[in-house]
């Protein structure tokens, strides 16, 4: 029963290293999300998908890209890592809402630190 | 545009009161969903209610309650009788169901911390 799995839980970057957040979920869901959440900010979208081959921007988009090529994987890469993308970050996965109005699944989260 | 106001950034209450987490929202869609969320101090995120629009009726599931009343565009959330294991971040949520790409996305409220004291 894995469900939403996100790896790496906790990485250290220096500014301007790149690196991607990797997330699989095993319960082909078409929808999947990326957000970051921040102190007093909540949750805040950065890139969704509705389905493999389909992505597009979120709230907070800049400086991470995303791609979709099967239904399972959905990776987050930070191309040149700042020091504002300090953060915790969170795949989800649901249903589309025409197929189950979209329960969010959540991963555990990544802590990202960046120096 | 959607939004999700959560006025309350932190409450703390002493075991066995009631307490309500306000939560209101704005959007121009007549279908549209609502969800909570609880973030305890572990940190991963639970799944607590999902209510869509045409729904009004309020919802009680043990301790917990909702009350979804569109006039005023506000989705609250009663826990009975607090314990010290409900403390955590709550979190409204709304997603709008339109057609399309831009179907499924959930923008959050900022979340209020919830400290339940023995």
């Amino acid at each position: 029963n894995a469900g939403v799995t996100q790896t790496p839980k906790f990485q250290v970057l220096k500014t301007g290293q790149s690196m991607t957040l990797q997330c699989a979920q095993d319960m082909n869901h078409e929808y999947m999300s990326w957000y970051r959440q921040d102190p007093g900010m909540g949750l805040r979208l950065i890139h969704y998908s509705v389905g493999a081959g389909i992505t597009d921007q979120g709230e907070v988009p800049n400086g991470y890209n995303v791609s979709r090529s099967t239904t399972e994987d959905f990776p987050l890469r930070l191309l040149s890592a700042a020091p504002s993308q300090t953060s915790v970050y969170f795949c989800a996965s649901s249903t589309l809402p025409g197929q189950g109005a979209g329960e969010l699944f959540f991963g555990e989260g990544s802590r990202l630190t960046v120096l | 545009a959607q939004k999700v106001t959560q006025a309350q950034t932190e409450i703390s209450v002493v075991e066995k009161e009631d307490v309500t987490l306000d939560c209101v929202y704005e959007t121009r869609d007549t279908t549209y969903y609502l969800f909570w969320y609880k973030q305890p101090p572990s940190g991963e995120l639970v799944f607590l209610i999902r209510r869509n629009s045409f729904d009004e009726q309020n919802e009680i599931s043990g301790r917990y309650s909702w009350n979804f009343q569109k006039s005023t565009s506000s989705f609250n959330f009663t826990i009975t009788a607090s314990q010290v294991v409900d403390s955590a971040v709550y979190f409204c949520a709304l997603s709008e169901a339109v057609l399309g790409n831009q179907g499924g996305k959930l923008i959050f409220g900022q979340g209020t911390e919830l400290s339940v004291k023995p």
